[in-house]
């Protein structure tokens, strides 16, 4: 079954570091495109950037550069997503995707992991 | 970045309406365009891809249209599980902004 299945819920406390994964099945991992995508809770979609597992190419969203590090593993077929120092204002779901036709739109999401920031 | 702005922010309508969403870029974004699907406490699901072509699964009574920078979402009749959330995405220039959603209500 073609699938990303992405890590288990998260609870931390502001500055804490954490790396969430999404491991890709059922398909040419290093082909597709891994996009990261936050949603903030009662909130719309946010594009936070693409990495291709064939060398780790990486496009950052200006507003996420420098705040979070993507980063895949093309031996594991898995992507990551950390943070260095966590805020509380990093309290939302992320979802990984699949980019189709280059870093493009994503046709294959995976469930989420909710990471939630408190102290 | 390119602003994609949605309207309406909300609608409300009835099993078998012909429902729209309309979608704006700030500037041409030819026809990379984008619709998905979300409902609660579920991930997105990609409904439109290029503006109009229909990703498999999908049912017909869902198609898109436009190019440039305004684009539409027709819901040709409305079924009971088609009431979720509704966001465009551009990916014509990163960042590949999403609108901020449009959510169907009965």
């Amino acid at each position: 079954e073609v699938q990303l299945v992405q890590s288990g819920a998260e609870v931390k406390k502001p500055g804490e570091s954490l790396k969430i994964s999404c491991k890709g099945s059922g398909y040419r991992f290093t082909s597709h495109w891994i996009g990261w995508v936050r949603q903030m809770p009662g909130k719309g979609l946010e594009w936070m950037g693409i990495i291709y597992p064939g060398d780790s190419d990486t496009r950052y969203s200006p507003s996420f550069q420098g705040q979070v590090t993507m980063s895949a593993d093309k031996s594991i077929n898995t992507a990551f997503l950390q943070w260095g120092s966590l805020r509380a204002s990093d309290t939302a779901m992320y979802y990984c995707a699949r980019g189709f036709d280059g870093p493009g739109y994503f046709d294959l999401w995976g469930r989420g992991t909710l990471v939630t920031v408190s102290s | 970045d390119i602003q994609m702005t949605q309207s309406p922010s909300s609608l409300s309508a009835s099993v078998e309406d012909r429902v729209t969403i309309t979608c704006r870029a700030s500037q041409s974004i030819s026809s990379y365009l984008h619709w998905y699907q979300q409902k609660p406490g579920e991930a997105p699901n990609l409904l439109i891809y290029t503006a109009s072509r229909l990703q498999s699964g999908v049912p017909s009574r869902f198609s898109g249209s436009g190019s440039g920078t305004d684009f539409t979402l027709t819901i040709s009749s409305l079924q009971p599980e088609d009431f979720a959330t509704y966001y465009c995405q551009q990916t014509y220039s990163t960042p590949y902004t999403f609108g901020q959603g449009t959510k169907l209500e009965i």
